[in-house]
């Protein structure tokens, strides 16, 4: 089945950046686009961007340029999102998701969340 | 960027029907195709698909639930509704980038 296993919970300093991963299974990491969605305390979801991991290209949200970077591991099936010059409106819980095959790429996987919290 | 407009709450009572409506800024229609979602979030869950493609159930999703609508204006339907359905519901539009969400539509009990 598939599954997408993101890490733990991050506690870090504001202008530090941060890595989390997200490891995915149970089908061909490298056919399927990975995408990373932000979630802040109450409220809604935000798109980040995708990663194709096939050939790592890679698609933002253009307010996330230079905020997020996505990258993927073949080797061990896993997408990373690196966050960078963190302030307080980067904590948020951070989800990745797949995208379906298909044109209209709906999310039917997701991952539990990766709390991320910045502060001094 | 298409704007996803949902109302914030919605107060129901158990066995009754829920309406949740998205309207978007923009038609997400193409080629007979509606490229909105539906999903549903608990409290401390990620998102669970609900409804992809404007109206099809997504795997192992009770019937109770159906998507209808297009062009700019969609529903999602939850009759009857249960105990269990009480969460938050999220349209998202995925013609367009950047992929973006509806407020989200908190379901709760009359």
């Amino acid at each position: 089945q598939v599954q997408l296993q993101q890490s733990g919970a991050e506690l870090v300093k504001p202008g530090s950046s941060v890595k989390i991963s997200c490891k995915a299974s149970g089908y061909t990491f490298t056919s399927y686009d990975m995408h990373w969605i932000k979630q802040q305390p109450g409220n809604g979801l935000e798109w980040i961007g995708w990663i194709y991991p096939g050939n790592g290209n890679t698609k933002y949200n253009q307010k996330f340029n230079g905020k997020a970077t996505l990258t993927a591991d073949k080797s061990s099936s896993t997408a990373y999102m690196q966050l960078s010059s963190l302030t307080s409106e980067d904590s948020a819980v951070y989800f990745c998701a797949r995208g379906e095959l298909r044109r209209a790429n709906w999310f039917a996987y997701w991952g539990q969340g990766t709390l991320v919290t910045v502060s001094s | 960027d298409i704007v996803l407009t949902q109302s914030p709450a919605l107060a129901v009572s158990l066995e009754q029907r829920a309406t949740i409506s998205c309207k978007t800024s923009q038609n997400v229609d193409n080629y007979g195709i509606s490229y909105m979602h539906w999903y549903q979030q608990k409290p401390g869950q990620q998102p669970k698909l609900l409804i992809y493609e404007g109206s099809n159930l997504a795997s192992g999703i009770p019937a109770r639930f159906s998507g209808s609508g297009s062009g700019t204006d969609f529903t999602l339907t939850i009759d009857p509704v249960e105990a269990d359905d009480i969460a938050t519901y999220y349209c998202q539009q995925s013609k367009d980038y950047p992929r973006t969400f509806g407020g989200g539509t908190k379901l709760e009990l009359k």
